[in-house]
């Protein structure tokens, strides 16, 4: 089992609409949660932190379920410029970020 | 620019070659990370430094591969008899443990090696 895992996709959505994306992590002793958004032939950029609580940035909203081992990351009205790779990111104790393969989005007119 | 630098951005290469790679990291942060990818795939952790020390090395990291950050600064990834299979972008990330941007990696743009 891989230790990050996620749908690849691609979610090919319309604009204005709503999309989420999940992340399941196999170590429990995981404790830093991000979202990263990658462009083709770009490098990555970190998007959002994710905390227990949940959190939120515009359109964007990020959510932990440690009992289930997974965080979501929610797009509301989604635009053109969404179109990207999100990466899913988890640190445990040892400190290094590990990736998932990313979801692909495809937001069309 | 004060981000992270890496050079060159491509490279090409004939399969047995030697390469190296440069990292130049954001010049406050104390950790650096070298990471593979390949199309469809996320980032794969190599190695990582925490000043001048290689702290941990991933089991991808084959004994072709080396990784140095004299002094702290800058690093360097070489890959000694290159194979087809090197064929990936290699990407340098940096972050600064202990702040309020405890292990946010910023990442470089990239280097795109092309084994033929």
């Amino acid at each position: 089992r891989k230790e990050v895992e996620q749908d690849p996709g691609p979610f090919n959505v319309p604009e204005g609409a709503t999309v989420a994306f999940n992340c399941t992590y196999s170590n429990s002793a995981s404790q830093s949660f991000f979202w990263y958004r990658q462009d083709c032939r770009k490098e990555p950029k970190l998007l959002m932190s994710v905390y227990s609580s949940g959190n939120e940035d515009g359109r964007f909203t990020a959510q932990l379920n440690r009992a289930s081992q997974y965080i979501s990351l929610l797009i509301r009205d989604s635009k053109l410029s969404d179109s990207a790779t999100y990466l899913c990111v988890v640190s445990g104790g040892s400190y290094i970020p590990t990736f998932g393969r990313g979801t692909s989005l495809i937001v069309h007119p | 620019d004060t981000g992270v630098s890496q050079d060159p951005r491509h490279k090409i290469t004939k399969r047995g070659q030697n390469v190296t790679f440069r990292c130049d990291p954001i010049s406050e942060h104390n950790r650096l990370y070298w990471y593979r990818q390949t199309l469809g795939q996320g980032p794969e952790f190599l190695t990582y430094f925490q000043n001048e020390a290689q702290l941990e090395k991933s089991r991808l990291l084959s004994d072709r591969f080396s990784a140095e950050r004299p002094k702290g600064s800058f690093s360097t990834l070489e890959i000694q008899r290159t194979e087809q299979g090197d064929s990936a972008m290699y990407l340098c990330a940096s972050s600064l443990q202990g702040g309020a941007t405890r292990e946010k990696l910023f990442f470089g743009s990239g280097t795109q090696l092309s084994v033929l």
